[in-house]
């Protein structure tokens, strides 16, 4: 099976604009989560989708969002940039269906900086 | 979750086991352990993980004590490629409510 995709790898953006990644999970996997990492916080939980719907939720103000289509696919949003969201943003995939243990798989990430 | 506690570093030649311990000494019933590795800028990548046995699989295997308080990841054969940081966690599912953290790791360093 092809492993969880990330769209764009790396991403360059100014103070202020807004940005879109997308993530495509592992065929079958219905769970989609989102993380930040950086070096000073470490892997940050932002949010999990499940069947399109926004199943959990981090510690992370509005201007991040996201959503989950009918094929899983996901995509999180980043409104009004700041210099403090420069991070690498992981995808992580799942089966999502309750069943113990439920291991998530993570995509390659978006480098996104923002100057 | 349970809280784990790795060594930050260790060295390994090349061709040799390399042996990256975990202690979780407050691990529940019913958590599992879990290995994650991330080479330097890319995603984590799932290793292994088990409950109460032993498990092996193509890249590694993973001891677990009796008591369950610690377990040991085993990479038989290193190569140049296994250096990365390993982390150790412990979870009852998946992500849970707030999704996965790790902590920080072993460096792990395989020397040529």
């Amino acid at each position: 099976k092809a492993g969880v995709t990330q769209t764009p790898r790396y991403l360059i953006k100014t103070r202020g604009q807004q940005v879109t990644l997308s993530c495509s999970p592992i065929s079958g996997h219905r769970s989609v989560s989102w993380y930040q990492q950086t070096p000073g916080q470490g892997l940050q939980f932002l949010f999990e989708y499940f069947s399109e719907t926004q199943r959990n939720k981090g510690n992370f103000p509005g201007r991040f969002s996201g959503r989950q289509f009918s094929n899983s696919r996901s995509e999180m949003n980043v409104s009004t940039l700041e210099l403090g969201d420069s991070a690498l943003y992981l995808c992580a995939s799942s089966l999502g269906s309750g069943g113990a243990p439920d291991t998530q798989y993570f995509g390659p990430g978006t480098r996104l900086t923002v100057l | 979750d349970a809280k784990t506690t790795q060594p930050p570093s260790m060295d390994c030649a090349e061709g040799r086991a390399a042996n990256l311990p975990c202690n979780h000494s407050t691990i529940s019933g019913n958590e599992y352990v879990y290995w994650y590795r991330q080479i330097h800028s890319q995603g984590p990548q799932y290793i292994i993980h088990g409950l109460k046995n032993n498990e092996t699989n193509e890249m590694a295997s993973l001891i677990i004590t009796e008591d369950r308080k610690s377990s040991t990841l085993i990479l038989p054969h290193a190569t140049l490629r296994d250096t990365a940081v390993y982390y150790c966690i412990v979870i009852l599912s998946g992500g849970g409510a707030d999704g996965l953290t790790f902590g920080k790791g072993t460096h792990l360093i395989i020397q040529p």
